[in-house]
């Protein structure tokens, strides 16, 4: 989408960590979340993270949101071939309900 | 098994003819959409209904029209289908806020409509 973008390709071996951004211009965004694709399927939420938070962990997961630079991270620690998708960050607006925008997605490539 | 069911999940069918694709969750959510993911993956939505009634209608063409018989159930009908509407329709149902907080959708898993 116009309002959440993120780098198309990312590729790490495995056992590395791999680091997904996004940035979003919405400064009233409330929850920021991840949502993980694999192929052929739907979107399967990871995680997400309210906007008064700059951090939250959940196992391999680690969300980092910096508000000031309007910035979202996805770490995932000790990469696995299975984390290969396509990762997507998405955005709820106060003022628009609970509708999501969605980032265009990035494709994790894990090479072993 | 909770979920959001789509069917059918693949659909190759000719230019102009008339197609639907029907979606039901068990989840007992309040809002249901669609969304449209096009050849590079990029998501947007369509519609989207709150107990039965409309509430988002994004700029799509009225060939495209929704009904949802019940909560449980949003489905997507297309007339006259074109080349362009060749892309993966993906229905996705939520809950209303809880406690203060939106846990986000929950997506069935697609149908890949190819129009030819």
């Amino acid at each position: 989408g116009e309002d959440v973008e993120q780098s198309l390709f990312l590729s790490v071996r495995e056992g590395d960590s791999s680091v997904i951004n996004c940035t979003y211009t919405d400064s009233s965004s409330t929850y920021l979340y991840w949502y993980k694709q694999e192929p052929g399927a739907g979107l399967q939420l990871l995680t997400y993270i309210f906007s008064n938070m700059d951090m939250k962990q959940d196992q391999r997961l680690t969300v980092l949101l910096n508000k000031k630079d309007k910035h979202l991270s996805l770490r995932i620690a000790d990469t696995q071939t299975g984390d290969s998708a396509i990762y997507f960050c998405a955005e709820t607006v106060n003022n628009a309900g609970n509708m999501l925008t969605f980032g265009g997605g990035t494709r994790l490539m894990v090479k072993p | 098994d909770t979920a959001v069911s789509q069917t059918p999940k693949y659909l190759v069918t000719q230019m102009g003819n008339d197609k639907s694709i029907k979606c039901e969750q068990n989840l007992g959510h309040d809002t249901m959409y669609w969304y449209k993911q096009d050849s590079k993956k990029f998501l947007k939505i369509m519609f989207s209904y709150n107990n039965k009634e409309l509430i988002i209608n994004e700029t799509v063409p009225n060939r495209f029209s929704p009904k949802s018989p019940d909560k449980a159930h949003l489905n997507l009908h297309i007339n006259s289908l074109e080349l362009g509407d060749s892309a993966v329709y993906f229905c996705a149902s939520s809950q209303d806020n809880v406690g203060g907080v939106f846990y986000g959708y929950t997506f069935g898993s697609g149908t890949r409509l190819t129009v030819v």
